[in-house]
């Protein structure tokens, strides 16, 4: 069973851009969240989907967007790039919201912004 | 607020040696309580989970992790560490919902095996 692959890997963006990111989830998985992972401020919730609906956003400001597809897989966007946004981005799968499914990571997309 | 303290940034030991990974939180209730292990360029691993009953878990590669409600502790040990266990470790809650994996992350504590 293939794990959970994300799009790009690595992405270079200047300041004032917009980024999109793909998250593919394993097949029948309908939950896709997203962390932004930093040195400075670890591992930090950013949205959680299932059936094509956010259910939970974590506190980032409104640059930060995403959204399910039917088939599950999954897009998060940032408007407007700053410095700061420069960070891995980790995606996870699992089988529904329920917190006693495990939630498979995928590799991550690692965004510089210059 | 939910938090989770993971007092140790850092950690060296030898290899063979045991190892002890501390995890504090901070919650009302009995969060549903995890370890993932990161290696260098890759995602997470989920080694074990604690939701409720036995407070000493087992996990996969030979890591284990007991449950203490009166520390708010969560500690991952392993009895002798082989070099391929350096990596970056992190202790994560979920603080006492079940429909949700929305997961509060630990600072991490990257862990280096001596020979």
């Amino acid at each position: 069973k293939a794990g959970v692959t994300q799009t790009p890997r690595y992405l270079i963006k200047t300041r004032g851009q917009q980024v999109t990111l793909s998250c593919s989830p394993i097949s029948g998985h309908r939950s896709v969240s997203w962390y932004q992972q930093t040195p400075g401020q670890g591992l930090q919730f950013l949205f959680e989907y299932f059936s094509e609906t956010q259910r939970n956003k974590g506190n980032f400001p409104g640059r930060f967007s995403g959204r399910q597809f039917s088939n599950s897989r999954s897009e998060m966007n940032v408007s407007t790039l700053e410095l700061g946004d420069s960070a891995l981005y980790l995606c996870a799968s699992s089988l529904s919201l329920q917190t006693y499914n495990e939630q498979f990571f995928g590799p991550g997309t690692r965004l510089t912004v210059l | 607020a939910q938090s989770v303290t993971q007092p140790d940034i850092h950690i060296t030991v030898s290899e063979g040696a045991s190892l002890e990974l501390r995890c504090n939180y901070s919650y009302g209730a009995t969060p549903y309580l995890f370890w993932y292990v990161q290696s260098p360029g890759q995602g997470l691993q989920l080694l074990l989970k604690y939701f409720s009953g036995d407070t000493l878990v087992q996990g996969i590669k030979g890591f284990e992790a007991e449950f203490k409600r009166s520390q708010s502790s969560f500690n991952l040990r392993k009895p002798s560490v082989h070099w391929s266990d350096a990596a970056e470790y992190f202790c994560a809650v979920v603080p006492g919902s079940s429909n949700t994996g929305k997961l509060i992350f630990g600072q991490g504590t990257t862990l280096q095996v001596k020979p």
